[in-house]
């Protein structure tokens, strides 16, 4: 069974550049969520889907994050501007449904310079 | 606030020592409850899972975690540690209603020959 795939798997940005990161989930995964993980921290919920719906996006900074999830497969993930505090690995997660085990991507790690 | 914490930021043990690395999360309700691994240069994966049932649970690679309600506790255990066991050990919980997994901030282990 293949995993959920990310890219890409590192990106170096200059403050106030826009930089995008994408998302394919594991085949018949109705659930997809974005985690960001700074360094010595556990992951943070951005975003969640339930097929293209926002389930929740409490946490999603929306001045300058946004995300989707178009047919309810791919996902996509950005930042403009970005900022230094943005330096951090971003995970797509998978799941059946919620509140069942997530799968995660090897993630994309961002560095803000 | 719903809250998971894991008291071990950092734990250094020898080979064939036992192992236990605490979680305690502050949610109300039916929670299910995870512990997830990350080795060096590899993606999240999943060790155990806690739904319902028998609280003392058994994962891959000789894990085990014990459910303890009273204590909302659901610490990880491992009786004789290796040298590959060297990795971020993380708790995560959510509540059973379809949210995301909310995670502690992580332990390192290591693990020296």
């Amino acid at each position: 069974e293949a995993g959920v795939a990310q890219s890409p798997r590192y990106k170096i940005i200059e403050k106030r550049q826009s930089v995008a990161f994408w998302c394919n989930p594991i085949s018949g995964h109705a659930t997809l969520y974005w985690y960001q993980q700074i360094l010595g921290q556990g992951p943070k919920l951005l975003i969640q889907f339930q097929n293209n719906g926002v389930v929740d996006d409490s946490q999603l900074p929306k001045d300058r994050f946004s995300a989707e999830r178009l047919k309810g497969v791919d996902s996509t993930l950005k930042i403009q501007p970005a900022k230094l505090e943005d330096s951090a690995v971003y995970l797509c997660a998978s799941s059946l449904r919620g509140n069942t085990e997530a799968f995660f991507g090897q993630g994309t790690r961002l560095t803000v310079v | 606030a719903q809250s998971v914490s894991q008291h071990n930021h950092h734990v250094i043990l020898s080979e064939a020592a036992s192992l236990e690395l605490g979680c305690n999360y502050s949610y109300g309700g039916t929670v299910n409850l995870f512990w997830y691994v990350q080795y060096p240069g590899q993606h999240l994966q999943l060790l155990l899972k806690y739904f319902s049932g028998d609280p003392l649970v058994k994962g891959i690679k000789g894990f085990e975690a014990e459910f303890i309600k009273s204590k909302f506790s659901f610490n990880l255990r491992k009786p004789s540690v290796q040298w590959s066991d060297t990795a971020e050990y993380f708790c995560a919980v959510n509540a059973n209603s379809g949210y995301a997994l909310n995670f502690g901030k992580g332990t390192s282990l290591l693990v020296t020959p």
